[in-house]
């Protein structure tokens, strides 16, 4: 199993363009992810996905947008990039709700906007 | 707003030694508390978990839970140069949402 991977690793935007980070999982997870970490300071949900077609928004939604039409695959998605945007951003996974399953990571992607 | 609380560091000890790492949690409701940790420019990994009151442990490390006092610990016995890296404690805070802190760094000085 690869676990959680995403993609790009590294990418710099410019102010007010537009791009998806990749995330996939091939442990049959039923939770899904996203947060983002800055410098310093600890993880921050930007959204999570309970099941194919079901998204719901974490702590800091706004200038992001997810979907998730396959159990596998999570992506988000920055509109109008802006240099606020950039962090660090990681995708996660987790099999269930039950209070004993956690979260898995996948490598981040790093993000530079200009 | 629900927090957890950590001590942002560095904690520095000497190789061999006890490190000690701490964290509190506002939420009185809460059941579940997890360990990360986070090497330089790399992503969070599991290394404990605990859920009842007491001590848990596993290896080197053993979690500490008081959920009278809203608190959680995390013990590293034998500290290594390998284990310096940032230590974030996270608790579920419902079904599925992790809260983390911020984060402690530690260091191991060899």
């Amino acid at each position: 199993n690869a676990g959680v991977t995403q993609t790009p690793k590294f990418r710099i935007l410019k102010i007010g363009q537009s791009m998806t980070l990749q995330c996939a999982q091939d442990m049959n997870h039923n939770y899904m992810y996203w947060y983002r970490q800055d410098p310093g300071m600890g993880l921050k949900l930007i959204y999570y996905s309970v099941g194919a077609g079901i998204t719901d928004k974490g702590e800091v939604p706004n200038g992001y947008n997810v979907s998730r039409s396959t159990t596998e695959d999570f992506p988000l998605r920055l509109e109008l990039a802006a240099p606020s945007q950039t962090s660090v951003y990681f995708c996660a996974s987790s099999y269930s709700e039950a209070y004993t399953d956690t979260q898995y990571f996948g490598p981040g992607t790093r993000l530079t906007v200009l | 707003q629900k927090e957890v609380e950590q001590n942002s560091g560095p904690l520095s000890v000497p190789e061999g030694a006890i490190a000690s790492l701490n964290c509190t949690y506002s939420d009185r409701g809460s059941q579940s508390f997890f360990w990360y940790r986070q090497y330089s420019g790399k992503s969070p990994e599991l290394i404990m978990s605990i859920y009842s009151n007491g001590d848990k442990e596993d290896g080197r490390f053993t979690a500490q839970l008081n959920k009278a006092s809203q608190y959680v610990s995390l013990l590293i016995r034998d500290s290594q140069p390998s284990d310096s890296a940032t230590y974030l404690c996270a608790v579920k805070e419902s079904s599925y949402k992790l809260i983390f802190g911020s984060g402690t760094r530690l260091l191991v000085r060899p």
